[in-house]
């Protein structure tokens, strides 16, 4: 089985300051590792993915880093806003049909 | 315009009763997922399906059933409810195999057991 361990569970930033969400997994997998954004009282979206055999994925203020043989991942968001206060999960893939194991969670605050 | 919709938003049911839960996804995705998020908002998966094909039935009470009339829907049927139960449902679908991470999600049915 997968295990995904994610920290921490809640952060708070100023705006402009730089988030930084921390996730291991156990478990070898070749499919994409996603983060998902999700705010209060909506389903979780897609964010952000990466490749295991990339080390590094940006797009805008977001950035996934991706160290494989720690088999650790990283999520940074750059020039953090309040709008960007919601909570984050990384996820990684296990075996078939889709299923990912997901992170408890980290509720990121963005204080204006 | 709704990706993937759910049906209903709330749930307040007493312990014992039964209800169910429908969902639908106008994306064209062969996929479609149940997951459970706690009080903790911890994500689970509970069942995957594939062209109506089960393919995840994690570790779930048999109380719990899900049905796929075609690929565009997936139902959670949920007999006897228990206080245990209460929680957050979240529906989601996605194409299967190099874009199976892809999942678009539903706005979730939050259910009380009373």
């Amino acid at each position: 089985q997968q295990q995904v361990k994610q920290s921490p569970q809640s952060l708070i930033v100023q705006k402009g300051g730089i988030s930084i969400i921390n996730c291991a997994y156990e478990n070898t997998a070749f499919d994409y590792f996603p983060w998902y954004q999700q705010f209060p009282g909506k389903g979780p979206a897609l964010l952000i993915a990466i490749r295991p055999d990339v080390s590094e994925k940006k797009e805008g203020r977001f950035t996934i880093s991706f160290n494989k043989s720690a088999k650790q991942f990283s999520l940074h968001i750059m020039d953090s806003q309040p709008g960007d206060s919601a909570t984050y999960f990384c996820a990684a893939p296990w075996g078939q049909g889709g299923k990912l194991i997901f992170g408890q969670g980290t509720e990121l605050s963005v204080k204006p | 315009d709704t990706a993937v919709s759910q049906t209903p938003k709330y749930l307040v049911t007493q312990m014992g009763n039964d209800k169910s839960i429908k969902c639908e996804q106008n994306l064209g995705h062969d996929t479609m997922y149940w997951y459970k998020q706690d009080s903790k908002k911890f994500l689970k998966i509970m069942f995957s399906y594939n062209n109506k094909e089960l393919i995840i039935n994690e570790t779930v009470p048999n109380r719990f059933s899900p049905k796929s009339p075609d690929k565009a829907h997936l139902n959670l049927h949920i007999n006897s409810l228990e206080l245990g139960d209460s929680a957050v449902y979240f529906c989601a679908s996605s194409h299967l195999g190099r874009r199976g991470y892809e999942q678009y999600f539903g706005p979730g049915t939050r259910l009380t057991v009373t």
